[in-house]
């Protein structure tokens, strides 16, 4: 069974608008919680996190949003480019420090495409 | 600073060989994962190395896949016996400590094809 659920395999957004990507998660154990995006060809690249203690986290364009309650997360990214155009892969994590493992469960990706 | 190696970027071989995949983590990252990425889906966890010892092997497959990282940096990758569902892009990353709240930096992956 999926742990992390993207459930929109694709997106389409016109440069300038908001982009929201949506991700839900099963395992109440998860307490840190991760986007990535990544390019054809290329590895995954880190975008922004959130802890569970946290329900937002902003940076620059990108805010992820967490509402605990339901399981939820969503990445915000405003105004969308062209340049945003990629899959982007939400993730979690849990146990904290001391000993297990960190692996991290991925969702299995939203393509973006943000039309100039 | 350099960021995660592996090599090779493509592997073509031929069912039931053996193949071994190479990474190289950020210098300092003391944390290192293996990762399998099949069309269609998001990165699986194969095998988390703190240091030289595997701290969690759980998510290899079975007892063709084996993984080293003998001196604490550099980690191999090994598969005997491949099958065609083996054919994935395997990713490695590294992280600078073990512990939740650290993101793990991933090389570009190598794409492993099995005929």
């Amino acid at each position: 069974d999926q742990q992390v659920k993207q459930n929109s395999p694709s997106l389409s957004v016109q440069e300038g608008r908001i982009s929201i990507l949506n991700c839900d998660y099963t395992n109440s154990m998860f307490d840190y919680f991760l986007w990535y995006k990544k390019y054809p060809a290329e590895g995954p690249t880190f975008l922004i996190s959130i802890s569970s203690i946290k329900d937002k986290n902003e940076d620059g364009r990108f805010t992820v949003f967490l509402n605990k309650s339901a399981k939820h997360l969503s990445l915000h990214i405003v105004p969308s480019q062209p340049g945003d155009s990629a899959v982007y892969f939400c993730a979690a994590s849990g146990v904290g420090s001391g000993a297990g493992s960190y692996q991290l469960t991925f969702g299995k990706g939203t393509k973006l495409s943000v039309i100039p | 600073g350099a960021g995660v190696s592996q090599t090779p970027s493509n592997k073509v071989t031929e069912k039931g060989k053996y193949v071994e995949l190479r990474c190289d983590p950020i210098s300092g990252h003391t944390a290192l994962y293996w990762y399998r990425q099949s069309l269609g889906q998001g990165p699986e966890f194969l095998i988390y190395f703190q240091g030289t010892g595997a701290a969690d092997d759980s998510g290899l497959p079975n007892d063709r896949f084996f993984a080293v990282r003998p001196e604490g940096s550099v980690s191999t990758l090994k598969i005997q016996r491949t099958e065609r569902g083996d054919s994935a892009v395997y990713l490695c990353a590294s992280s600078f400590r073990e512990g939740s709240y650290n993101e793990q930096f991933f090389g570009p992956g190598t794409r492993l094809t099995v005929l």
